[in-house]
Formats: C-alpha cells, sequence, structure tokens
C-alpha cells in the first residue's frame, strides 16, 4: 500500500523566513500529488497539486512545490511566509487509475511568529 | 457557490450509543467521500461513492459503520455501537467526478468525542 511521509510535524518560524516541508511518498507507479492547507478553524483546501508536465508547481498564496521523481519527492516552499500562513498542511498522493483515492501524510502544523 | 455542508459540526455520546452524521455534497458533483481523521493524523479514506454506488469501501468497518447515499446527492454516515477508538474528525468530500482529474472538496467535518 502507498504511504506519504511528512517529516516535519511541528515548525516554527518568523515572519519573513523561509519555509520548506517535506513530503515522501512510497508510491513507484505514476502519481497524483497534492498539498492541502487548513487554516485554524476552517476545512481542508487545495494549496497546489501536481498531475503532469512542469515539475514546479506553483499554488496560491506564493506556494510552490517540486517533484522530485527520483527521490519519490513533492517539498513544499514559500521564500518569505506571513502570520497568516500558520496552518496545518498536508500533503496528499492519489495513484493514476486509482480511483481518486486520497492517501495524505500525518500534516506538519506550521506557527509563523511576528 | 455553497461549499460541502456537514451537520452536527460536534457530537459528544457515550460508548455503545448510536450517531449519525450527514454530508450534503456541492451541487453537481457525482463522486462522495468519507474520511476519518484521528488526532495528529491525516485524514484516511472510509468510503467513497459515485451517484448512489459504493465503489470503494474497503476501509469501512463494516461490523459497526454503515453509510448511505440513496438519491446521489446527500450522504449519512453512521457508527452503531460507538466505541471509544471513534474519536475523530469525520470528514465529507466531493468532486464532480471520481477520477484522479478532479479535485476533491472538503466539508468543516464533524468531531466526534465517544466518552
Amino acid at each position: 500500500a502507498q504511504s506519504v511521509s511528512q517529516h516535519n510535524h511541528h515548525v516554527i518560524l518568523s515572519e519573513a523566513a523561509s519555509l520548506e516541508l517535506g513530503c515522501n511518498y512510497s508510491y513507484g507507479g505514476t502519481v497524483n500529488l497534492f498539498w492541502y492547507v487548513q487554516y485554524p478553524g476552517q476545512h481542508l483546501q487545495l494549496l497546489l497539486k501536481y498531475f503532469s508536465g512542469d515539475p514546479l508547481v506553483k499554488g496560491i498564496k506564493g506556494f510552490e512545490a517540486e517533484f522530485i521523481k527520483s527521490k519519490f519527492s513533492f517539498n513544499l516552499r514559500k521564500p518569505s511566509v506571513q502570520w497568516s500562513d500558520t496552518a496545518e498542511y498536508f500533503c496528499a498522493v492519489n495513484r493514476a487509475g486509482g480511483g481518486n483515492k486520497l492517501t495524505f501524510g500525518t500534516g506538519t502544523q506550521l506557527k509563523v511568529e511576528l | 457557490e455553497a461549499g460541502v455542508v456537514q451537520s452536527p459540526r460536534y457530537k459528544i455520546i457515550e460508548k455503545k450509543q448510536p450517531v449519525a452524521f450527514w454530508c450534503n455534497p456541492i451541487s453537481g458533483h457525482n463522486t462522495l467521500y468519507w474520511y476519518r481523521q484521528n488526532l495528529g493524523q491525516g485524514p484516511e479514506l472510509l468510503i467513497r461513492y459515485e451517484n448512489e454506488e459504493a465503489v470503494d469501501d474497503s476501509q469501512l468497518p463494516k461490523d459497526r459503520f454503515s453509510a448511505e447515499r440513496l438519491k446521489g446527492v446527500d450522504s449519512t454516515l453512521k457508527i452503531q455501537p460507538a466505541e471509544l477508538g471513534d474519536s475523530a474528525v469525520y470528514l465529507c468530500a466531493s468532486s464532480l467526478a471520481g477520477t484522479t482529474a478532479y479535485e476533491q472538496y472538503f466539508g468543516p467535518g464533524t468531531r466526534l468525542t465517544v466518552t
């Protein structure tokens, strides 16, 4: 069965610091990759997704992620975080042709301090 | 456009009691998903519907969990009887179709506490 690993469970940054959250998956076939965000008191929202093409994907609010197939990784980055980026971030994977079943990582709680 | 609606938002019950959660997906979305999110974990799929048909219920604990989507729109997830380990957030999501190309939209969830 496929699995998703997020290495950092809690991250604390100061405003304007750069962010990189790690995500690795275990499935060897063709995958689609996602980052979801959950702001305090809100529901899960899609931040960005990779299906094919350019491995560097840009999402909302200045976030981007890079798919590195050889490393089975899909790390999330933002060059300069804001206090409003405080949220929980989930990496998720589904297998192409696998019926849109998302497998999520355990999540990373990001706190941005002023 | 209204999002995915779930009710109740919070539920506290004693163990061995039954409980039901309701979900109304985004209008026009034929695929509906129920996920369970335990504390400190990511959501895990319980069941996926395409219209009225449950096309993937392999992760649903069928001894105590049941779900239905009778008219291919609203869905209900039931637990009977509830156990302490069922305490979690139950998320409903929907998408236009069931293939991987379609984004899943999540509701706010129902936080269940079993005492």
